[in-house]
């Protein structure tokens, strides 16, 4: 069955542009993550949503910040403003239950120039 | 709160050598332990788990044991390939399933 997808696979903005990055969780799955992997900070984690409840925004790196996550399936991360040190692979997750192993997206590389 | 700590690299070894990657691990409560595997080109993928101490999780010929006493969880092969050549992340989670991950090692194994 189809994986976890992510799009764009790489987008390179200019400083202070608005971009999003858009991920398809594998079909059923019920919590979906969002992760980020960069050269200073290695992996660390930044937002989960599970079902229809409130989603834990405790790893987002400012309010520059924001996830959403419609119909319970797709979810899209808003990163308004972005400065360089944004640039990092942002890496999308889901699992068929919080407590169930997660399965990771190939990741949108951004590079903000 | 928590934290993974695993062994730098790179490492650099001969195929059918002994590959072992330490991970030690900080947590306030009794976590589940996990070894990511992303291979050249790949997204990450899970390889092994552990979910309680003692518990042994395996994979691929790949290994590594939940020892609560050394808050450790070492992975080891017996005799890798060129194929296993990749970056391994060792990572835990608690209760709120967010995973903490170390800072990865990669391995190159050479023909």
């Amino acid at each position: 069955g189809a994986g976890v997808s992510q799009s764009p696979s790489n987008k390179v903005t200019e400083k202070g542009k608005d971009v999003e990055l858009r991920c398809d969780p594998i079909s059923g799955h019920t919590a979906l993550y969002w992760y980020r992997q960069s050269l200073g900070q290695g992996l660390e984690f930044l937002i989960y949503f599970q079902g229809n409840s409130a989603p834990d925004k405790s790893g987002l790196p400012s309010d520059r910040f924001s996830a959403e996550r419609t119909g319970g399936s797709v979810s899209t991360l808003t990163i308004q403003r972005t400065q360089q040190e944004d640039s990092a692979v942002y890496l999308c997750a889901s699992s068929l239950q919080l407590k169930d192993t997660q399965y990771f997206g190939p990741g949108t590389r951004l590079t903000v120039l | 709160g928590n934290s993974v700590t695993q062994m730098e690299g790179p490492v650099t070894l001969s195929e059918e050598a002994f590959l072992t990657i330490n991970c030690t691990y900080t947590a306030t409560g009794y976590p589940s332990l996990f070894w990511y595997v992303q291979y050249p080109g790949e997204g990450l993928q899970l390889l092994l788990k552990a979910t309680k101490a003692d518990d042994k999780g395996s994979n691929k010929g790949f290994e590594a044991t939940y020892r609560k006493e050394t808050t450790s969880f070492h992975l080891e092969k017996g005799s890798v390939q060129v194929s296993d050549s990749a970056v391994y992340f060792c990572a835990l989670s608690e209760n709120d399933y967010k995973l903490s991950f170390g800072a990865g090692t990669t391995v190159t194994v050479r023909a």
